[in-house]
């Protein structure tokens, strides 16, 4: 089983609806999480991490459910902007330790216009 | 002023050549990595650094030699390059090894015939 999973997509996604993705992780004793966007042919970017009690930023809120184990990300109001692939992140330190960050594969997510 | 550059961005060589790829990252982070990205889209750490320090030494070939002369420079060299090492090499940089956000260079392409 893979250690962090998610649906490679592509979603495609009329401008101006939600759309939300999930992730699911392997190890029970992870303890941070992190959502990344790479747009094409570019270097990942922190978009948010993702908080116990939930959190949003703008358009996007992120869920952790530690029970199932899997965190999600919602975009509201999508814009051709935020075309990219989204890449759900596990670390195994509270402090999101960066030698314990598990990347997966990520979602893509395509807006049309 | 880029916060963290790699060169050459993309690298076009023959099976069994030896080629460096260069990283230097002006944020005054202590931390540096090399992560390795295939055709797959999995983002694998290779090696991390820390204040010139080797902390991270994944399961990858003896023919890839990371080198930090200071900590705002992580250089990586690989020997006798094989097919399977065409990928996309990302350096990175984060505040402390604690730290769960990376600060991604552009990426350096390496294609391997």
């Amino acid at each position: 089983r893979k250690e962090v999973e998610q649906d490679p997509g592509p979603f495609n996604v009329p401008e101006g609806a939600t759309v939300a993705f999930n992730c699911t992780y392997s190890n029970s004793a992870s303890q941070s999480f992190f959502w990344y966007r790479q747009d094409c042919r570019k270097e990942p970017k922190l978009l948010m991490s993702v908080y116990s009690s939930g959190n949003e930023d703008g358009r996007f809120t992120a869920q952790l459910n530690r029970a199932s184990q899997y965190i999600s990300l919602l975009i509201r109001d999508s814009k051709l902007s935020d075309s990219a692939t989204y890449l759900c992140v596990v670390s195994l330190y509270s402090g999101g330790g960066a030698d314990g960050l598990t990347f997966g594969k990520g979602t893509h997510l395509i807006i049309q216009p | 002023d880029t916060a963290v550059s790699q060169t050459p961005k993309y690298l076009v060589t023959q099976m069994g050549n030896d080629k460096s790829i260069k990283c230097e990252q002006n944020l005054g982070h202590d931390t540096m990595y090399w992560y390795k990205q295939d055709s797959k889209k999995f983002l694998k750490i290779m090696f991390s650094y820390n204040n010139k320090e080797l902390i991270i030494n994944e399961t990858v070939p003896n023919r890839f030699s990371p080198k930090s002369p200071d900590k705002a420079h992580l250089n990586l060299h690989i020997n006798s390059l094989e097919l399977g090492d065409s990928a996309v090499y990302f350096c990175a940089s984060s505040p402390g090894q604690g730290d769960g956000e990376l600060f991604f260079g552009e990426g350096s392409r390496l294609t391997v015939l």
